[in-house]
């Protein structure tokens, strides 16, 4: 089992610049998850999708979109990167029933905005 | 949202018992108290998870006071190896989203 698959490891962007990180989960989890851990600080979440067909804010959703294009797959795209935006992305799911919140995470996408 | 508080960072010498305690006041009777940890440049992973009184795996003890308003998570005979960054998460996986605290960093000392 692969678990919780992101793309891709390591991006450098240019202000201005767009990209979509892409992530995948291979345990049929209904719950999907994107955070986002500046150096030294602790995990805030952007967004997430309690479901397929369902998307809602987190706490910091400003800059970014998602889209929740089947179960396996949740992505977050960046339309106009800036240098505040550096920083390394994980995506989480969950099987999202009551009580189970035990998260599985990607290895994370580091990102830099130059 | 249950908000949590731990302490920003702990000292521990090899060999002995860790005790982190996690404060959440308005954890919600739904609400579940998972652990996780850190190492630098790696997703968090999952560590123990319980709803009430005490829970013990093979790596980690989770004691949970009646009242539910906080939890510890102790981790016998520490190890260089458990140098990470702690997160105390409570939550209900039926009411996302799940928020994150600031997660305590364990320094253990040979």
């Amino acid at each position: 089992n692969a678990g919780v698959t992101q793309t891709p490891k390591f991006q450098v962007l240019k202000t201005g610049q767009s990209m979509t990180l892409q992530c995948a989960q291979d345990m049929n989890h209904n719950s999907m998850y994107w955070y986002r851990q500046d150096p030294g600080m602790g995990l805030r979440l952007i967004y997430y999708s309690a479901s397929e067909g369902t998307t809602d804010k987190g706490e910091v959703p400003n800059g970014y979109n998602v889209s929740r294009l089947n179960k396996r797959e949740f992505s977050l795209r960046l339309e106009s990167a800036a240098p505040s935006q550096t920083s390394v992305y994980f995506c989480a799911s969950n099987l999202g029933a009551p009580g189970a919140n035990v998260l599985t995470f990607g290895a994370g996408s580091r990102l830099t905005v130059l | 949202l249950a908000k949590t508080t731990q302490p920003i960072s702990m000292d521990s010498y090899e060999g002995q018992e860790v005790n982190i305690t996690c404060s959440h006041n308005n954890i919600a009777t739904n609400d579940y108290i998972t652990w996780y940890q850190q190492f630098p440049s790696q997703g968090p992973r999952f560590i123990i998870q319980g709803y009430k009184t005490k829970v013990t795996n093979e790596v980690a003890s989770l004691f949970i006071p009646a009242d539910r308003k906080s939890s510890t998570l102790s981790l016998p005979r520490v190890s260089l190896s458990d140098t990470a960054v702690y997160y105390c998460l409570v939550g209900d996986a039926g009411n996302t989203p799940l928020v994150f605290g600031k997660g305590t960093r364990l320094s253990v000392i040979a």
